[in-house]
């Protein structure tokens, strides 16, 4: 099955700096690759996804990149503000199968 | 829009009672549900995939009579965790694919529900 391997596992930034998370992944044949971010007892909040035939996304504050040949992808986050401080966890899902496997998280916490 | 329920969103029983747990898609008809375990500062587990008018497919390792899962209607699934011990106290968290056309892979993911067996 999929390897999705997520670092670092804790990131901690001055407010306005940027973050940047990366995830590798073990299966050629996925082909969509979402970020969630996790809020203390809540339930995970899909932020961003980009699929295998896209190689950057960009929504606002956040994009995500990704190489099909090296088998990684990043999460950016720019400008981070307070309210960014939460779990992100990379995911990624073979072609026809709609699972989702998930790395291990990264806590991010933005220092005001 | 694409928002899921979950319900209720924190339950303490008896060790030996059996415990269910709704998973609702509210704006939205969800093709496939799922659902996920997670532990204190984890990662999310997949438990079991759920196909509305289907049997439930469960992971290596899950036991289906355990946790029995009911995926009635294109917006409804339930969990039950039978004969709930303490080692099943955990963190419940459904998501729900929606039902499109363009075999679209988004989940979206219900807050929650926190299970304590005492």
């Amino acid at each position: 099955g999929e390897n999705v391997e997520q670092h670092p596992s804790t990131l901690s930034v001055q407010e306005g700096d940027s973050a940047v998370i990366k995830c590798t992944y073990s299966d050629s044949a996925s082909n969509y690759f979402p970020w969630y971010k996790q809020e203390l007892g809540k339930g995970p909040q899909l932020i961003i996804d980009i699929r295998s035939n896209v190689g950057e996304k960009k929504d606002q504050r956040i994009a995500v990149t990704l190489n099909k040949t090296a088998k990684h992808f990043s999460l950016h986050i720019t400008e981070t503000q307070p309210e960014d401080s939460a779990v992100y966890f990379c995911a990624a899902s073979i072609k026809g199968d709609y699972k989702l496997s998930f790395g291990a998280g990264t806590t991010v916490t933005v220092r005001a | 829009g694409a928002v899921v329920s979950q319900h209720p969103s924190r339950v303490i029983c008896k060790s030996g009672t059996s415990v269910k747990i709704e998973c609702r898609s509210l704006d939205f008809q969800a093709t496939t549900m799922f659902w996920y375990r997670q532990f204190p500062k984890k990662s999310l587990m997949l438990m079991a995939t759920s196909n509305e008018g289907s049997k439930a497919t469960y992971e290596q390792g899950v036991e289906k009579d355990k946790f029995l899962i009911n995926h009635a209607s294109l917006t409804l699934s339930t969990l039950t965790v039978t004969s709930a011990h303490p080692e099943d106290s955990s963190f419940y968290i459904c998501s729900a694919r929606p039902h499109r056309g363009d075999g679209s892979y988004e989940q979206y993911f219900g807050p929650g529900t926190r299970l304590t067996v005492t």
